[in-house]
């Protein structure tokens, strides 16, 4: 079973221009998450997608990060334009939620430096 | 806002030891899961335990839910060199959106 696909795996960038992250999720997963780690801390939740509806985007800072989830299957997480302290790691997730098997499934992330 | 809380922030001991990791949490869960992440990659899901159960077995990954103090413990025994890692309880808030929040870590060591 392919796992849950991220790209580009690394990205550098200076402050104030635009970068985009690609997720391609587990076939037949509905349930899409957006998570940023930064070094030394635990994933933080950006956005949460049931199919192509968002669940949760409470804590996505929605004046530079946006994100779309077209058709219910790949997502793409862009931010526009970025700042020094969004340096982290991008990581994306899947799960089968609300199906009782409640387990992520991680990407291998995409790593962001802001310089 | 974080809801686990991993304890220690560090553990380092020698191989075939065991490793005791500790969570706690404030609100209510439907279920408490635990992580692992490789340096450099992404996690991987070890163990659930539900809000109902106490006591949980996988392989040499033993973890115990106590509600009324709000906390989880991750024993691994007979550790491993490659199970250096650092590792993160996620809970589930009761009433919530199903959402998962991530503790802080624990990263553990194993010396050969």
């Amino acid at each position: 079973e392919a796992g849950v696909a991220q790209s580009p795996r690394y990205k550098i960038i200076e402050k104030r221009q635009s970068v985009a992250f690609w997720c391609n999720p587990i076939s037949g997963h509905a349930t899409l998450y957006w998570y940023q780690q930064i070094l030394g801390q635990g994933p933080k939740l950006l956005i949460q997608f049931q199919n192509n509806g968002v669940v949760d985007d409470s804590q996505l800072p929605k004046d530079r990060f946006s994100a779309e989830r077209l058709k219910g299957v790949d997502s793409t997480l862009k931010i526009q334009p970025a700042k020094l302290e969004d340096s982290a790691v991008y990581l994306c997730a899947s799960s089968l939620l609300g199906t009782g098997d409640e387990k992520l499934f991680f990407g291998s992330g995409t790593q962001l430096s802001v310089l | 806002s974080q809801q686990g809380e991993e304890d220690p922030q560090a553990l380092s001991i020698q191989e075939g030891e065991n490793a005791t990791m500790n969570c706690s949490y404030k609100t209510s869960i439907n279920n408490l899961q635990w992580y692992r992440q490789n340096s450099g990659r992404g996690l991987v899901h070890l163990i659930l335990i539900r809000s109902n159960e106490r006591e949980k077995h996988s392989g040499r990954l033993r973890v115990t839910l106590d509600t009324s103090k709000k906390s989880s413990s991750l024993l691994i025994t007979a550790s491993r060199a490659a199970d250096t890692a650092s590792y993160f309880c996620a809970t589930d808030a009761r009433g919530g959106s199903e959402k998962l929040v991530f503790g802080k870590g624990t990263k553990l060591t194993v010396n050969p």
